[in-house]
């Protein structure tokens, strides 16, 4: 059981904008700053959104986060076969003292 | 190029001991903070430890306290991880990545990853 829930699974057709949700807590989300990774079968996660909302050189402006009080979102407009992956958020805990991972989103392109 | 390569991984019995060496390049690494994160087969990614910069501080995951010790060489450029008593629920791949901190805004994410290291523990 993950202290950050994420859908397991979303889909989109190509063209399509998705949205992956991902719920914590005070403790964790509602303090600190949110991170999404991106992680390709067989391949190491990659960093894809940081601070909430800012996207590492070299990532598309298809991909955008936001963050509401307790909660955070991935959204990516424009789906492209390539996006096919797993996701994942993260942050800090300040009760954990550690980082937490959500469990994880795994995106089809139909 | 800033490089991460993992080493170390390999089958052991239930209650062994394991060393994770992770060696880095093409940065300063005495500049970052430094953790390890884990993938079970087939399940999400788990955060096991992270040190700071000069090693003063250290975090875990509590399920390894006191079981996994993570430590640095500065000097050679390399993190490990100490791993004793090892479970078989501690079968992971396990990734070092490098955390890039901004001072005044805070952690700018895990923005560099190896590509892995399998520990198996198996009897």
């Amino acid at each position: 059981q993950s202290v950050l829930t994420q859908p397991p699974s979303a889909s989109g057709t190509p063209g399509q904008r998705v949205t992956i949700s991902c719920s914590g807590s005070s403790s964790n989300i509602g303090r600190k700053s949110v991170y999404w990774y991106l992680q390709l079968p067989g391949t190491a996660p990659k960093l894809l959104i940081y601070r909430n909302d800012q996207r590492p050189s070299g990532v598309p402006d298809r991909f955008s986060g936001s963050k509401s009080g307790t909660s955070a979102s991935l959204a990516i407009s424009g789906l492209r076969s390539e996006d096919e992956a797993d996701y994942y958020c993260a942050t800090w805990d300040g009760s954990l003292s550690g980082w937490v991972f959500g469990g994880g989103t795994k995106l089809t392109v139909l | 190029e800033v490089q991460l390569v993992e080493s170390g991984g390999a089958l052991v019995q239930p209650g062994g001991s394991l060393r994770l060496t992770c060696a880095a390049s093409g940065f300063i690494f005495s500049d970052y903070w430094m953790t390890w994160v884990r993938q079970a087969p087939g399940k999400g990614l788990e955060w096991v430890a992270n040190i700071k910069q000069d090693g003063s501080v250290k975090h875990y995951l509590d399920s390894v306290n006191g079981r996994f010790t993570i430590s640095r060489d500065n000097a050679e450029n390399s993190l490990f991880l100490q791993m004793s008593t090892l479970r078989v629920e501690d079968t992971a791949v396990y990734y070092c990545a490098r955390e890039s901190v901004n001072l005044n805004l805070g952690s700018d994410g895990f923005d560099k990853w190896g590509q892995g290291t399998l520990v198996t523990v198996s009897s």
